[in-house]
């Protein structure tokens, strides 16, 4: 059984912070990586992806890979009211395209 | 922006009714995904669809489900007999290619079950 863990908060930071989401996967045979984001009642919007060990920056948003330790994370920086939402991390294993979700960390940026 | 439209945003139906959830991915995508998630859960996986036919499918997906691709533009789930425990929201998505996991979805059908 393939899964993906994350630890489902709230994590609450307060505005300007830096926010730090992490996973856990359990597949060593994992492929590429995913951070979505989801706001209440929306549908999953993909942030950030990565295939290969070590860091990937986007804007404010940094993803760090590492497949020895099995373990993703997403960092937020100057975070924002609007950056308040469910991050969804999720994994690909095979070239269908089929996505294994976390249940997602709630992520509450204070003003 | 080229999106995923899915209809109907919400449908209520009695329990043992046959419901059809429509999706229109993005033209010059692929792959096309059904996920539901139930409320307060995971977003899980149902059935992946590449080239007219079913690529991968979950456990979920049993016969009481199926896929369709009628024409060039939707793509459509059907429950032939709800149960309760099918009320979720329930998102199709599309992707261009689909080992690259970079998947498209829509705003979501909420079906609820009576």
């Amino acid at each position: 059984q393939k899964e993906v863990e994350q630890n489902s908060g709230p994590l609450s930071v307060p505005e300007g912070a830096i926010a730090s989401l992490n996973c856990t996967y359990s597949d060593r045979g994992s492929q590429s990586f995913f951070w979505y984001r989801q706001y209440s009642g929306k549908s999953p919007e993909l942030i950030m992806f990565i295939y290969s060990n070590g860091d990937k920056e986007d804007g404010r948003f940094t993803a760090q890979l590492n497949k020895a330790s099995q373990y993703v994370s997403l960092l937020i920086r100057d975070s924002q009211p609007s950056d308040s939402a469910t991050y969804l991390c999720a994994v690909i294993y095979n070239q269908g395209g089929k996505l294994i979700f976390g249940q997602g960390t709630e992520l509450s940026v204070k003003p | 922006e080229p999106e995923v439209t899915q209809t109907p945003s919400h449908q209520v139906t009695q329990m043992g009714q046959e419901v059809i959830l429509r999706c229109v991915p993005i033209s010059n995508h692929l792959y096309f995904y059904w996920y539901r998630q139930i409320l307060g859960q995971k977003v899980e996986f149902l059935v992946s669809f590449y080239n007219n036919e079913i690529s991968e499918k979950s456990e979920i997906f049993d016969d009481q489900f199926s896929v369709e691709r009628p024409d060039g533009s939707n793509f459509t789930l059907k429950i032939r007999s709800t149960k309760l425990e099918d009320s979720a929201m329930y998102f199709c998505a599309s992707s261009e290619r689909g080992y690259t996991g970079e998947l498209f979805f829509g705003e979501g059908s909420r079906l609820t079950v009576l």
